[in-house]
């Protein structure tokens, strides 16, 4: 798998390999965040959130990390697949749910 | 469960004239609507809080009177840019949550692509 330590706008992985997907945030309230993936011309589809109060979130092939001290989100999917390439969005909750977005990595899976 | 709706899913108008994108939740009431923008390549910025009864509430640099913003009913909001100009061609992405349901995520429509010409 690869490792990514800082926000990289792109991620190639070659499938069957372990994405991580970094994304740091700005305001250290913010007590939720959810990763997004966003296929060409769609919306974003929800994929896993966590809370402040935790640390770490695991679904179905897909964990997130929350590292409050250093204000940093991680998306970490395992066994990539094809249909894995999109582009993944962190968000923070800045309150009542308005999200602020990060800037996306866009994933690529290489056969 | 869960499917919020727009529509169009694209648009093509002339410039100066308004265009009305419709954002509906199908199966669960929505106090709250929320009206996103995304540029090509570019992250989605939130442009205003829809409110059903109220007003909107619209987040700085986003002009109200351009991006008009109706939330009649707890099924429906709708986004209507008014003289429209080659620069407001971009993607609108609505999301909605869920009415009296605490700790819920909202869902996202799949986006409405406008393109003034």
């Amino acid at each position: 798998g690869e490792s990514v330590g800082l926000h990289l706008p792109t991620l190639s992985v070659q499938e069957g390999d372990n994405s991580i997907i970094n994304c740091a945030y700005s305001n250290s309230a913010s007590d939720y965040f959810i990763w997004y993936k966003q296929e060409s011309g769609k919306g974003p589809q929800f994929i896993i959130d966590i809370r402040s109060n935790m640390d770490k979130r695991q679904g179905q092939r897909v964990t997130v990390l929350l590292n409050k001290t250093v204000k940093h989100l991680s998306l970490q999917i395992a066994a990539t697949q094809p249909g894995d390439s999109a582009v993944y969005f962190c968000a923070e909750n800045r309150g009542d749910y308005k999200l602020s977005f990060g800037a996306g990595t866009t994933v690529t899976v290489r056969a | 469960g869960a499917v919020v709706s727009q529509h169009p899913s694209w648009v093509i108008c002339k410039s100066g004239t308004s265009v009305k994108i419709e954002c509906r939740s199908l199966d669960f009431q929505a106090t709250t609507m929320f009206w996103y923008r995304q540029f090509p390549k570019q992250s989605l910025m939130l442009m205003a809080t829809s409110n059903e009864g109220s007003k909107a509430t619209y987040e700085q640099g986003v002009e109200k009177d351009k991006f008009l913003i109706n939330h009649a009913s707890l099924t429906l909001s709708t986004l209507t840019v008014t003289s429209a100009h080659p620069e407001d061609s971009s993607f609108y992405i609505c999301s909605a949550r869920e009415y009296r349901v605490m700790n819920t995520e909202a869902f996202f429509g799949q986006g409405t692509r406008l393109t003034v010409v």
